[in-house]
């Protein structure tokens, strides 16, 4: 059975701080695999990693996939209120696609 | 955004009633999807379409049925709704060469 994992459920966090979220999957056919945000509306697109130790870079959010380990890893550096949400984690499995559950993410000021 | 458009955004209906749920973009992508999502869960696939007339089941696809006649629509349509159809639905679009994937507004959908 796919399935995507992610932890930790939920982190609070104070403004300034440096967050880690993981995200490790168990599947058939990995394609891809996508890093989301969602603020109490439609989740909107982050990253997407299909290479291994490559990491993606948009601004103070960065991401890395391990494809040997089976797992990836979403930063977010100097956290500010605006980031507080839920991040949701997805993998490509050819036209499939299986999320995780997401972590929820309160930055605190 | 994408243009997409999710109608309605929220209706209530009674257990038995057929509902019909639709989602229309105009970035002229192939692939269209239908997700719903509930707490404890996250986002699970329902189904998915890679062009007219061409559609598939995803993972939880048990009582809906979806139809594309146009480039621009997917329909999902819950032939006789329960109570555990009760969810947010979201549509999302992708193009042919990437997973990205661009999500609709979302139809949150109660059935009594």
């Amino acid at each position: 059975e796919d399935k995507v994992v992610q932890s930790p459920l939920s982190l609070v966090v104070h403004e300034g701080d440096t967050v880690t979220l993981n995200c490790s999957y168990e599947v058939t056919n990995f394609r891809s695999l996508l890093w989301y945000k969602q603020e109490k509306k439609a989740p909107t697109f982050l990253f997407m990693l299909t290479s291994s130790g490559i990491e993606k870079k948009s601004g103070r959010l960065s991401s890395i996939l391990d494809k040997k380990e089976l797992f990836s890893i979403l930063n977010i550096t100097a956290t500010q209120t605006g980031d507080s949400a839920i991040y949701l984690c997805a993998v490509a499995t050819g036209n499939q696609f299986y999320f995780g559950t997401g972590t929820s993410l309160t930055v605190i000021p | 955004d994408a243009g997409i458009t999710q109608s309605p955004r929220h209706k209530v209906t009674e257990t038995g009633t057929p509902v019909t749920l639709r989602c229309h973009q105009t970035e002229n992508h192939r692939y269209m999807y239908w997700y719903r999502q509930d707490p404890g869960h996250g986002l699970r696939l329902i189904h998915y379409s890679y062009g007219v007339k061409d559609t598939d089941k995803g993972e939880v696809s048990d009582g809906y049925s979806v139809s594309r006649s146009k480039t621009e629509d997917f329909l999902l349509t819950l032939e006789s709704a329960t109570s555990s159809q009760t969810s947010v639905y979201f549509c999302a679009i992708s193009g042919v060469h990437s997973y990205e994937q661009y999500f609709g507004p979302g139809t949150r959908l109660t059935v009594t």
